[in-house]
């Protein structure tokens, strides 16, 4: 079974400059989850979805960040305009529905952003 | 004070010791508890979770839970050095995961 991916692994982008930044949850995962680690911090929520709809964004940083998922499948984070503050890795999660199995959350390999 | 904290290390172990790592919360009303372990530059991998008081065994690791302490503990017993990377505790509250900032492991042949 395919675990969660992530795309691009690595992202160099200026101030100003738009990144989009794409997760695939494990398949058949309903809940999908964006979190970032900014260095010498902790890992942090940005936001939950369940299927294509947005169950908590209490974690999203400002309105420069605006996420998707259309479909209940993919799910989109876009960045724009970036901001130096940005920077830092972003992991994408994925878990089942309660009731599916455990309720457990499976973390992809995260986007490193960097914006000069 | 954080929601989750813990103790950032490193903790320097010897090949063959048990390594304990530790982590306290603050939401009383936390009931899920994980623990996951991140290699550099790698994503985070759950090696643990752990819902109910005492313990839990899976192998050479062994998560603990006290919620009247609000503590959760891992035991990495006979601790290898492929052990060493940083462990991260997370609590869930209203299905996301609070995360401490981790515990740096160093295990040495």
């Amino acid at each position: 079974e395919a675990g969660v991916t992530q795309f691009p692994s690595h992202s160099v982008i200026e101030k100003g400059q738009t990144v989009t930044l794409r997760c695939d949850p494990i398949s058949g995962h309903d809940n999908l989850y964006w979190y970032r680690r900014v260095m010498g911090k902790e890992i942090k929520f940005l936001l939950h979805f369940v299927k294509e709809s947005k169950q908590d964004e209490s974690g999203m940083p400002n309105n420069r960040f605006l996420a998707e998922r259309t479909g209940g499948t993919y799910s989109t984070l876009k960045v724009q305009p970036a901001e130096l503050e940005d920077s830092g890795v972003y992991f994408c999660a994925s878990s089942p529905l309660p009731g599916q199995g455990d309720n457990e959350q499976f973390f992809g390999p995260g986007t490193r952003l960097t914006v000069l | 004070q954080k929601e989750v904290e813990q103790n950032s290390g490193p903790l320097s172990v010897p090949e063959g010791a048990i390594a304990s790592l530790n982590c306290t919360y603050s939401d009383r009303g936390s009931q899920s508890f994980f623990w996951y372990r991140q290699y550099s530059g790698k994503s985070p991998e759950l090696i643990m979770s752990i819902y109910s008081n005492g313990d839990k065994e899976d192998g050479r690791f062994t998560a603990q839970l006290n919620k009247a302490s609000q503590y959760v503990s891992l035991l990495i017993r006979d601790s290898q050095p492929s052990d060493s990377a940083t462990y991260l505790c997370a609590v869930k509250n209203t299905g996301k995961l609070i995360f401490g900032q981790g515990t740096t492991l160093q295990v040495k042949p």
